[in-house]
Parts: structure tokens; C-alpha cells; sequence
């Protein structure tokens, strides 16, 4: 049973500090990991997405790296921003014939920017 | 292009009573989810459609919750009778089609059970 988790489950940090947000997944038979931002009250944005055969994807001050062998992802928000603060979730497909779109989330990094 | 749209935003009922929530996809968006967030965790999926027939509702409590996508399109998850434990952020999403497309949610219905 794929189960994701994200470390730590809270940080904060004083503006324009670079940080990395942690993701980790058991079953590394995946077909493609997403990071989400949401804010308070808010749904799901989608951030980043990454191909099971790609090893980073970058947007803006955002970067996202994946370890598909050893079940690793990595957010790196450079330069922190207090409209950064938000919970930040990752989240995995699975490949193969377990592909039924269905996403499995790890439980979120929420994320406190201090100005 | 218009986004997810769901309703009602909020809902306060008490235990034993039932709920329903509306979810209206994006348009031509064949596949839709619904998914609960608990204060604290990770969404997690409880139904999803295909036009309207289930794919996957392995997770959805049955003797309380059902939903229905009757032509398709819009689709409604019910709760008879609520628990204290169903307070929760309710998710809908959509994607083209099953599998391969990205997921766009909509804003969630926020429910508390007293």
C-alpha cells in the first residue's frame, strides 16, 4: 500500500530565506508526483508535476526534484515570500494498471512566512 | 475557462442528520472525484467517476455516504446520518479523462457535525 509522507509538518522561516519542503513515498511505482499549494479556506493549486522520467520541473522561485528509486521529492521555494505562506501537499499516482487517476496525499507542510 | 464549482461552501449540521453537496466539473471533463480532507491530513479519495459510471470507490463508507452522476456531468455526495468524524473538507475535482490528465479541484465544501 503506497502511503506518502511529508517532513517536517509545520515550518516557519523569516522572508527571503530559500527552504526545501520533504516528500516521501513508499512504493516507488509511481507514474507522477504533484505538489500542491493550499491556502486557508481554499482548494487545491496545482504547483508542479513531474513525470516519473523527469527529475526536476522548475516554475518561477519553485523547484521540484524527483527520486523515483529511492521514493524521494524535494520542493525548493527560493527566496521566501510572505504570500508564500500556505500548506504546501504532495501527492503520487501510481503506475501501471493501478493508474485510475487516483491521487494519494501525504498529510501537507504548512508554511509560515515571517515579513 | 470556468473552474470546479461546488455547494455549499460551508454547512453546519448536527450528528444523525444528512447532508448533500453539489459539485459541477469543468466542462467536457469526463472523469470526477470526490476526496475528504480532515483537518490536519491529506485529502483522501472517497469516490471517483467515469461519465457516471464508478471506478474506484473502495474508500467511500457505504452504510452513510453515496453519491450519484446521474447524466454525467454534475454529481452529488450525500451523507445519512452524519457523524461527528465526517467533519471534514469535501474536495471535487475533475480531469479530461481517467489516468493520464491533471486534476483541477474545485474549492471544497467545508462541513462541521455537532
Amino acid at each position: 500500500k503506497q502511503e506518502v509522507t511529508q517532513i517536517p509538518a509545520a515550518l516557519s522561516v523569516p522572508e527571503g530565506e530559500n527552504l526545501v519542503l520533504n516528500c516521501s513515498f513508499t512504493d516507488s511505482a509511481i507514474y507522477n508526483l504533484q505538489w500542491f499549494r493550499q491556502d486557508p479556506g481554499k482548494g487545491l493549486t496545482s504547483l508542479l508535476l513531474i513525470q516519473s522520467s523527469q527529475r526536476e520541473q522548475t516554475s518561477g522561485r519553485l523547484n521540484a526534484s524527483l527520486d523515483k528509486s529511492s521514493g524521494r521529492s524535494t520542493l525548493y521555494i527560493a527566496a521566501s515570500q510572505p504570500g508564500d505562506s500556505a500548506t504546501y501537499l504532495c501527492a503520487v499516482r501510481l503506475e501501471g494498471r493501478r493508474n485510475t487517476g487516483k491521487l494519494i496525499f501525504g498529510q501537507g507542510t504548512t508554511l509560515q512566512v515571517k515579513p | 475557462e470556468a473552474g470546479v464549482a461546488q455547494s455549499p461552501r460551508y454547512k453546519i449540521i448536527e450528528k444523525r442528520q444528512s447532508v448533500a453537496f453539489w459539485c459541477n466539473p469543468i466542462s467536457g471533463h469526463a472523469t470526477l472525484y470526490w476526496y475528504q480532507q480532515i483537518l490536519g491530513q491529506g485529502p483522501k479519495l472517497l469516490i471517483q467517476f467515469q461519465n457516471n459510471g464508478v471506478v474506484d470507490d473502495s474508500q467511500l463508507p457505504k452504510d452513510r455516504f453515496s453519491a450519484e452522476r446521474l447524466k454525467g456531468v454534475d454529481s452529488t455526495l450525500k451523507i445519512q446520518p452524519a457523524k461527528l468524524e465526517d467533519s471534514a473538507v469535501y474536495l471535487c475535482a475533475s480531469s479530461y479523462r481517467t489516468g493520464v490528465n491533471e486534476q483541477f479541484f474545485g474549492p471544497g465544501t467545508r462541513l462541521t457535525v455537532l
